[in-house]
């Protein structure tokens, strides 16, 4: 089971962009990269998704380097309401295969937005 | 309008009583799952269940018990069994087809607290 490293917490001011870093030293050929976003009392909502390189959607992008030990969750231009806990999350989610639930949410990194 | 409902929002209960989280879906998704969080802490994995009349436990299932006869409800009981179950809990259900798909879509999640 692979398991991830990320900062507990950081700061960044308004319309910066914000990159948060996963350790994932153990990641398996299956396994994909997966990040959430949490607010209190919420529940988690999902952000992105790679397996190798660089995945972007509308919110956010993730950069995969060809080790894939490690994968860096870019925040372009935050705002106040990007305060939340970043969830990196490495696993194999085929349920299909071998049928063991292979996904482990950690402590996640709490990002704080200053005005 | 198509997600995961949970309920109640707020759950008191004196030690020794069993209680039911209710978790409900209309997205027609195969997998569903129980999570539990306690203050400033990751998400643990409880319970999961890939289709009907099938789950297998998680990494803390001990004092849970849980049922899957219908595919849009996943209830969880928390039973005098578990040993200091005040916490927040939350349910999430994914497409659980492919691989690949690890979108998980969470509820708002029930908030226990054992008097």
């Amino acid at each position: 089971l692979a398991k991830t490293t990320q900062p507990i917490s950081m700061d960044s001011y308004e319309g910066q962009e914000v990159n948060i870093t996963c350790s994932h030293n153990n990641i398996a050929t299956n396994d994909y990269i997966t990040w959430y976003q949490q607010f209190p009392s919420q529940g988690p909502r999902f952000i992105i998704q790679g397996y190798k390189t660089k995945v972007t959607n509308e919110v956010a992008s993730l950069f995969i380097p060809a080790d894939r030990k490690s994968s860096t969750l870019s925040l372009p231009r935050v705002s106040l309401s990007d305060t939340a806990v970043y969830y990196c999350l490495v696993g194999d989610m085929d349920l299909s295969g071998a049928g063991s639930y292979q996904l482990t949410f950690g402590k996640g990194t709490k990002l704080s937005v200053i005005p | 309008d198509g997600g995961i409902t949970q309920s109640p929002k707020y759950l008191f209960r004196k030690e020794g009583q069993n209680v039911t989280l209710s978790c409900e879906q209309n997205l027609n998704h195969d997998a569903m799952y129980w999570y539990r969080q306690d203050p400033g802490q990751g998400l643990r994995l409880i319970y999961y269940s890939q289709i009907v009349n099938d789950f297998q436990k998680g990494d803390i299932a001990e004092g849970y018990s849980v049922s899957r006869e219908k595919k849009e409800s996943f209830p969880l009981t928390v039973t005098s069994a578990q040993k200091n179950p005040t916490a927040f809990y939350l349910c999430a259900s994914s497409s659980g087809s492919s691989r690949g798909s690890f979108e998980q879509f969470f509820g708002p999640g029930t908030r226990l607290t054992v008097l």
